[in-house]
C-alpha cells in the first residue's frame, strides 16, 4: 500500500539556519511527489511538486526538494529559513499510475523558528 | 484566476446537528476532491468527483457524509448527524486530470 513518513513530528530552527525536512515514501510505480504547507489559520499551499526529469525540484518561498529513487525520498530543504516559514509542512504521493487522482499525506513537520 | 472556495470558514455546530459544507472548484477543473484532517491527524483523501460522477468514494467514513455535485460544478458535502470525532478541517482541492490539486483555505468545523 502507499505511504508516506515524515519521520520528524516538531522542528525547531533558528532564523537564518538552514533547513531539511525529512519525508520517505512506499509506492510501487514512478510517484508524483508534493509538499505542500499549512500556514496558521490558513488552507494548503503548493510548494513544489516533481513529477519527471530532473531530480532537483526549485519552489516557492526559496524551497528546494530532490528526489531521490534508491533512497524512496523526497526531502524538503530551505538554506536560509526565515520566521514567516513557521507552519506545518506536507509530503504527499500521487496515487495511482499514469496520472493520479488522489493525494496521500505524511503527517505533517510541524516547524517552529527562533529568532 | 481565482482560487478554490470554501464556505463556511469556521462553524461550531452541537452533537447531531447538520452541517453543509461547500466548495467551489477552480473554472474548467472537472476534478474535485474532499479532504479532512481531524484532530492533528494526517490530512485523509474522503472522495473524488469528475465532473458530477463520484469516481473514487473510497474515503468517506461513513453513511452521515453525503457529498453531492450538481451540475458538475460546486459541490456540498453534508454530515448528518454530527458527532464529536467529525470536528476538524475539510479541505476542498480541485485540478485538471493529471495535473497539480489546488486545495482551498478549509473548513474548520467544531463539533459541541
Amino acid at each position: 500500500a502507499q505511504s508516506v513518513t515524515q519521520p520528524d513530528i516538531h522542528i525547531t530552527v533558528s532564523e537564518g539556519a538552514s533547513l531539511e525536512l525529512r519525508c520517505n515514501y512506499s509506492y510501487g510505480a514512478t510517484p508524483y511527489l508534493f509538499w505542500y504547507v499549512q500556514s496558521p489559520g490558513q488552507g494548503l499551499q503548493l510548494l513544489l511538486k516533481y513529477f519527471s526529469g530532473d531530480t532537483l525540484v526549485q519552489g516557492i518561498k526559496g524551497f528546494e526538494a530532490e528526489f531521490k529513487r534508491s533512497q524512496s525520498s523526497f526531502n524538503l530543504r530551505k538554506p536560509s529559513v526565515h520566521w514567516s516559514d513557521a507552519a506545518e509542512y506536507f509530503c504527499a504521493v500521487g496515487a495511482q499510475s499514469g496520472g493520479y487522482n488522489k493525494l496521500i499525506f505524511g503527517a505533517g513537520t510541524r516547524l517552529a523558528v527562533h529568532p | 484566476e481565482a482560487g478554490v472556495t470554501q464556505f463556511p470558514s469556521h462553524s461550531v455546530i452541537e452533537k447531531g446537528q447538520t452541517v453543509t459544507l461547500r466548495c467551489d472548484p477552480i473554472s474548467g477543473h472537472d476534478n474535485l476532491y474532499w479532504y479532512r484532517r481531524v484532530m492533528g491527524k494526517e490530512i485523509k483523501f474522503l472522495l473524488h468527483f469528475v465532473k458530477e460522477s463520484k469516481q473514487d468514494e473510497s474515503g468517506m467514513p461513513n453513511n452521515r457524509f453525503l457529498a453531492e455535485r450538481t451540475g458538475g460544478t460546486y459541490s456540498t458535502l453534508k454530515v448528518q448527524p454530527a458527532e464529536l470525532e467529525d470536528s476538524g478541517v475539510y479541505f476542498c482541492a480541485s485540478s485538471l486530470l493529471g495535473n497539480t490539486i489546488y486545495f482551498g483555505e478549509g473548513s474548520w468545523l467544531t463539533v459541541v
